[in-house]
């Protein structure tokens, strides 16, 4: 069965203060891996897919890294606008639908 | 740029009662995707279409339908709505797995 857990569920973070997310996933065949950025009541917004292991990805302050057994999003010096859930998802073998975790709620404070 | 529309943004209804849910997905996106999303909850898939025909189904019960038209818009049917059918219900769409986008949301409320 696939499965995506992420870590950790809640993490409250100084503006300034660099952290990561992870996410490790077990997957038949992972065609990509998803992450959103989720404000509470808003739909997910689309922040990064990954496709293959070693790739990278940067927007802004968010950076995220892919290996065969995990994700991890990268905030550089986070700005307590970044505070948020962030989803990771996979899309498995031959799927087209999202298997989420169960998010990782951020607060930055200022 | 174009994205995924949703209505109506909330809905309340009564227990027992049907509720129809709208989505129009980004021009030219081949795949519609329902999703449930309970509070404090991730969001969950229930069913989707890729070219207007359903292509997979999660966990949706048999109390929902959905269908997708010529126009490629999807409607998402719940009927005998119970208490536990409250959420967030989101629509989403992509080109194969590109551009997977999804829109605001419809807050249905159960009373």
């Amino acid at each position: 069965e696939d499965q995506v857990t992420q870590s950790p569920e809640a993490l409250r973070l100084q503006e300034g203060e660099s952290s990561s997310l992870n996410c490790s996933y077990t997957v038949s065949g992972l065609r990509g891996l998803f992450w959103y950025r989720q404000d509470p009541g808003k739909g997910p917004e689309f922040l990064f897919t990954l496709y293959s292991a070693g790739e990278e990805k940067e927007k802004e302050r968010l950076k995220a890294t892919l290996t065969k057994k995990e994700s991890f999003l990268h905030i550089t010096a986070p700005k307590p606008e970044d505070s948020a859930t962030y989803l990771c998802a996979v899309v498995p073998g031959s799927a087209r639908q999202l298997t989420f975790g169960s998010g990782t709620q951020l607060t930055v404070l200022p | 740029a174009a994205g995924v529309i949703q209505s109506p943004r909330h809905l309340i209804k009564e227990k027992r009662e049907t509720a129809t849910l709208k989505c129009y997905p980004i021009p030219r996106h081949d795949t519609v995707y329902w999703y449930q999303q309970g509070p404090g909850q991730d969001p969950q898939f229930l069913i989707s279409f890729y070219e207007k025909m359903q292509s997979d189904k999660g966990s949706i019960p048999d109390r929902f339908s959905a269908q997708q038209f010529s126009d490629y818009h999807s409607e998402l049917n719940m009927s005998s709505l119970e208490l536990g059918d409250s959420a967030l219900y989101f629509c989403a769409s992509s080109l194969e797995i590109y551009g997977y986008t999804f829109g605001s949301g419809t807050r249905l409320t159960v009373v």
